[in-house]
């Protein structure tokens, strides 16, 4: 079956590095995937995985993979107070074929702390 | 700067009214895809489209809802009758798929916020 699962909040303090983590269930999803929600916004990609990596580095961003545990992170270096916001894992489970859609998982909200 | 566009962005109805919610995806783009976002149930796929056609609506309640693509212009998603479990905030997606491969980068609308009372 096709579900992401996320812890919901997590709080850091300004200048701390905050680490979001995330578990799926489909072993095809060829991509991983992390989009941020700031308030009365849709979401916006944040960056994605190949499945074939086991870590991927963007500035401040650097996503963990864990293929055999299904294990997804994203760490933010330095987090501001503008990171605050709920941040959402997805995957692409494609073993019917390519179709383009994302399963999300619930969203952690980070709450930044000045 | 090319973006999804919603509307209406806020909508307050009465429980048995019809709703109707309408997406302009990016040009170009070949897929399109309808979630609802509730607290207690976060990010469901409601439908999607591909290069205008159906592919799935397997998430979405038939008796009340139906979506279209009339043309690569437009998305419509239909509430009729609304209630009030239908309060959610309504976002439509769009991307473009490359074949098999390739990461499917979509591209969210602002949402449109439901409130049936």
């Amino acid at each position: 079956g096709e579900d992401v699962e996320q812890s919901l909040f997590l709080s850091v303090r300004e200048g701390d590095s905050s680490v979001i983590n995330c578990t799926y269930t489909d072993s095809s999803s060829t991509y991983l995937y992390w989009y941020k929600q700031e308030p009365g916004a849709g979401l916006q990609l944040l960056t994605y995985i190949f499945s074939n990596m086991d870590m991927k580095q963007d500035q401040r961003l650097t996503v963990l993979l864990n293929k055999k545990d299904k294990h997804l992170s994203l760490r933010i270096a330095d987090t501001q107070t503008g990171d605050s916001a709920i941040y959402f894992c997805a995957e692409s489970p494609d073993g019917s074929g390519n179709t383009g859609k994302l399963i999300f998982g619930q969203g952690t909200t980070l709450q930044v702390k000045p | 700067d090319a973006r999804v566009t919603q509307t209406p962005r806020h909508k307050v109805t009465e429980m048995g009214q019809e709703v109707t919610m309408r997406c302009q995806p990016i040009l170009g783009h070949n897929t399109v895809f309808w979630y609802r976002q509730t607290m207690m149930q976060g990010l469901e796929l409601l439908a999607y489209f591909r290069n205008r056609a159906p592919l799935d609506d397997s998430g979405m309640p038939k008796d009340r809802f139906s979506a279209e693509m009339p043309d690569a212009t437009l998305a419509t998603l239909k509430i009729q009758p609304s209630e009030p479990r239908d309060s959610a905030v309504y976002f439509c997606a769009s991307g473009l798929l490359r074949g098999t491969a390739g990461a499917n980068v979509l591209t969210f609308g602002a949402g449109s916020r439901l409130t049936v009372l």
